[in-house]
């Protein structure tokens, strides 16, 4: 069975703050899939990244920062100068490679960014 | 390249009625996933199709849902009769090819949110 965790339902900041999106997952898959969505007030779901879990590299772009960590079954999301705009619910998901490429996702994390 | 389209954006219906949902993937995608999104969680499954063949529907309610891919393209998902439970989000994916151990990127389509009084 496969279960993601994002423990933090709401999140409040004020614009410049950095920020960071947690989220913990469990699998026994031995290759499996981490992704981020973006879910803005439209309510289309915006892919932001995948991770393979080989690849324990962090990763940077722009903004938006990726901290994936096996030893804690972790990938953390960090916004860095968050801007009103980043304002939406941000999910983590999993998918391993017995499942079938079905997506399992987290609560989801809503996070408001103030002006 | 054309998203996954999906329609009706909205639905309000009352309990007991039915209901059609209706999903167009990305041209070329084999797999198409349907999920709900209840207000304040995260999406679930509730069916996969590979082409015109179900893959996993084992969270599918199948006493009121029902799901086709007839001609492995579009699919309609139909709520008979809906409960007031069902009010959700209900959103189309689509990927290239969903096979166990080749990952391919899911499409989202703009979501039908059903509402059920």
């Amino acid at each position: 069975a496969q279960k993601v965790t994002q423990a933090q339902t709401e999140i409040s900041v004020v614009e410049k703050e950095d920020v960071t999106l947690d989220c913990v997952y469990e699998t026994r898959d031995t290759t499996y899939y981490l992704f981020w969505y973006k879910q803005p007030p439209s309510g289309e779901l915006v892919f932001l990244i995948r991770r393979n879990s080989f690849d324990e590299q962090n990763e940077i772009s722009g903004r938006y920062s990726w901290n994936f960590q096996k030893s804690t079954s972790s990938f953390n999301f960090t916004i860095t100068a968050s801007q009103v705009v980043d304002s939406a619910v941000y999910f983590c998901a999993l998918s391993g490679n017995n499942a079938g490429n079905m997506l399992t996702f987290g609560g989801g994390t809503r996070l408001m960014v103030k002006p | 390249e054309a998203g996954v389209a999906q329609s009706p954006r909205y639905k309000i219906i009352e309990k007991r009625q039915s209901v059609a949902f209706w999903c167009n993937p990305i041209s070329g995608h084999a797999t198409l996933y349907w999920y709900q999104q209840i207000l304040g969680q995260g999406p679930k499954l509730l069916i996969q199709f590979q082409n015109n063949g179900v893959v996993d529907d084992s969270q599918l309610p199948k006493d009121r849902f029902s799901a086709e891919r007839l001609k492995g393209v579009d699919s309609t998902l139909k709520i008979q009769p809906a409960k007031l439970e069902d009010s959700a989000v209900y959103l189309c994916a689509s990927s290239f090819d969903g096979l166990a151990g080749l990952y391919n990127e899911q499409f989202f389509g703009p979501g039908t949110r059903l509402t059920v009084l």
